[in-house]
């Protein structure tokens, strides 16, 4: 039973679109919710994350939206560029036993 | 400053062998983390340990054992490797629970046939 449910599976964008990804969650005691970026051979690494205190940050070019009432977070991706083409993945924080649950993952190819 | 350092890189092993991965962590990490990634079905955790001293089963904890040997290391072991086993495996670690990142070691790609 997946805890975070990630779509797509996959997308591909022209240069200057907004890939969007989007998550849905069910355990309310998920207490923070960070989107990793993964390139290919390389381990994930933390793009930008939010607590569900707040609707939207932004950093950079990266946007989450959180739906706190639905139980939904998203990731935009503006202005994308080619190297932007990786794995994106939604994750949920729960601090009991502070551990992170992922969602399946979103690849993302961005076509110059 | 290398962060987490997973070893070996790439391993494969015929069906009923055994071996541990290795992972240490120089960023004084109270939490390690392992976990599987499959295509299609993202990170799915293998087992944790929140902080040195304890461990506890993730989502997939079947045919694994862990060791938290000390703050830094977190070995993962298989027993008695099965085709199903065949997978990336990813060691992780974090502050506590007031600083929630988590950082990736670059992976191990099993195999086993």
């Amino acid at each position: 039973q997946q805890q975070v449910k990630q779509s797509p599976q996959s997308l591909i964008v022209q240069k200057g679109g907004i890939p969007i990804i989007n998550c849905a969650y069910e355990n309310t005691a998920f207490d923070y919710f960070p989107w990793y970026q993964q390139f290919p051979g390389k381990g994930p690494a933390l793009l930008i994350a939010i607590r569900p205190d707040v609707s939207e940050k932004k950093e950079g070019r990266f946007t989450i939206s959180f739906n706190k009432s639905a139980k939904q977070f998203s990731l935009h991706i503006m202005d994308s560029q080619p190297g932007d083409s990786a794995t994106y993945f939604c994750a949920a924080h729960k601090a009991a036993g502070n551990k992170l649950t992922f969602g399946g993952g979103t690849r993302v190819l961005v076509k110059p | 400053n290398a962060g987490v350092t997973q070893t070996p890189k790439f391993q494969v092993l015929k069906t009923g062998q055994s071996m541990t991965l290795q992972c240490a962590q120089d960023m004084n990490h109270n939490s390690m983390y392992w976990y599987r990634q499959d295509p299609g079905m993202g990170l799915r955790l293998i087992y944790y340990s929140a902080s040195e001293g304890t461990t506890d089963k993730g989502e997939v904890p079947n045919g694994y054992n862990v060791s938290r040997l000390n703050k830094r290391e977190f070995s993962l072991r298989l027993e008695s490797a099965a085709p199903s086993q065949t997978s990336v495996y990813f060691c992780a670690s974090s502050l506590d629970r007031s600083r929630t990142e988590a950082f990736f070691g670059q992976g191990t790609r099993l195999t086993v046939v």
